[in-house]
C-alpha cells in the first residue's frame, strides 16, 4: 500500500491523558499536513511540514498541540492534557512538490475522550 | 481571518437531476482545490484550478474558478448515487509562500435514487 497510513486509527482516552498519533505521508512527498475535523464540518488546519520543517502552525492550536518530523518522513502529533474539546478525526494529508500541489489524505485517527 | 465559504450546505436531488455547489473566498486566492468525502471516508482530491476564469471537465464534472480568483464552482451532471459525500473547495492562505490550506465548510449530496 503506496498512501497515507495513520495509527492508530481509533483512541478512546480520558481526560488529562497525553495521546500521540503517527502519520506515515506517501514515499517522497515532502510537505505533510495535520487537519483535524468534526462532525459535519471541513478539515481545520492545525499545521505543516515542508520536510522536516514545521512552516505553519495555526493559533487556534493551544501550547497543548505539538507536532514533529523528525527525518522529514513520518511525524507525530501529540496533544497533552486532553480536554472533551479535543475529541475529533485527526487527519494527515500530503503532498509532493514545491508548488501548490493535491492533498492525499491518510484514513485518520479518531479521538474520543471521555 | 480568510474565510472560505460553501454554499448550499446541505443539497438533495432526485437521481438524474443536475447538482451545483458555490465556492466564496474572502480574498483572491491562487488556485483553488476541490475534495470529495464520502460518508465515513476522508477527503479524496479531485482537481486544482489555478488560472482566472479557467473551466475543468471530468466526465459528469464541470468545474470553474472566477475571472476574480475569489470564488469557484462544481457543477454535476446527471447525478448518480455514487456521487454521494461532501464536497469541500480549499483554498491557500494569501500569504506568498505559504501552502496552508483553508477548507470551505462544505456542500453535503444526497442522491436519492
Amino acid at each position: 500500500d503506496t498512501g497515507v497510513s495513520q495509527d492508530p486509527r481509533h483512541k478512546i482516552t480520558k481526560r488529562g491523558q497525553n495521546v500521540t498519533f503517527r502519520c506515515d505521508p506517501i514515499s517522497e512527498h515532502n510537505r505533510l499536513y495535520w487537519y483535524r475535523q468534526t462532525l459535519g464540518q471541513g478539515p481545520e488546519f492545525l499545521t505543516y511540514f515542508q520536510n522536516e520543517a514545521q512552516l505553519e502552525k495555526s493559533r487556534l492550536l493551544s501550547d497543548r498541540f505539538s507536532a514533529e518530523r523528525p527525518k522529514g518522513s513520518f511525524s507525530t502529533l501529540e496533544i497533552q492534557r486532553t480536554e472533551q474539546g479535543d475529541s475529533a478525526m485527526y487527519l494527515c494529508a500530503s503532498s509532493l512538490g514545491l508548488a501548490a500541489s493535491e492533498q492525499y489524505f491518510g484514513p485518520g485517527t479518531r479521538l474520543t475522550v471521555t | 481571518g480568510q474565510q472560505v465559504m460553501q454554499i448550499p450546505q446541505y443539497q438533495h436531488v432526485q437521481e438524474g437531476e443536475d447538482f451545483t455547489t458555490y465556492c466564496n473566498s474572502s480574498t483572491t486566492l491562487s488556485n483553488i482545490q476541490w475534495y470529495k468525502q464520502r460518508p465515513g471516508g476522508h477527503p479524496v482530491f479531485l482537481i486544482q484550478l489555478v488560472k482566472s476564469g479557467e473551466v475543468k471537465k471530468q466526465k459528469r464534472l464541470t468545474f470553474q474558478f472566477g475571472e476574480a480568483k475569489k470564488n469557484s464552482s462544481l457543477h454535476i451532471t446527471a447525478t448518480q448515487t455514487t456521487d454521494v459525500g461532501t464536497y469541500f473547495c480549499a483554498g491557500p492562505l494569501s500569504r506568498e509562500g505559504t501552502y496552508k490550506y483553508i477548507f470551505g465548510t462544505g456542500t453535503r449530496l444526497k442522491v436519492l435514487a
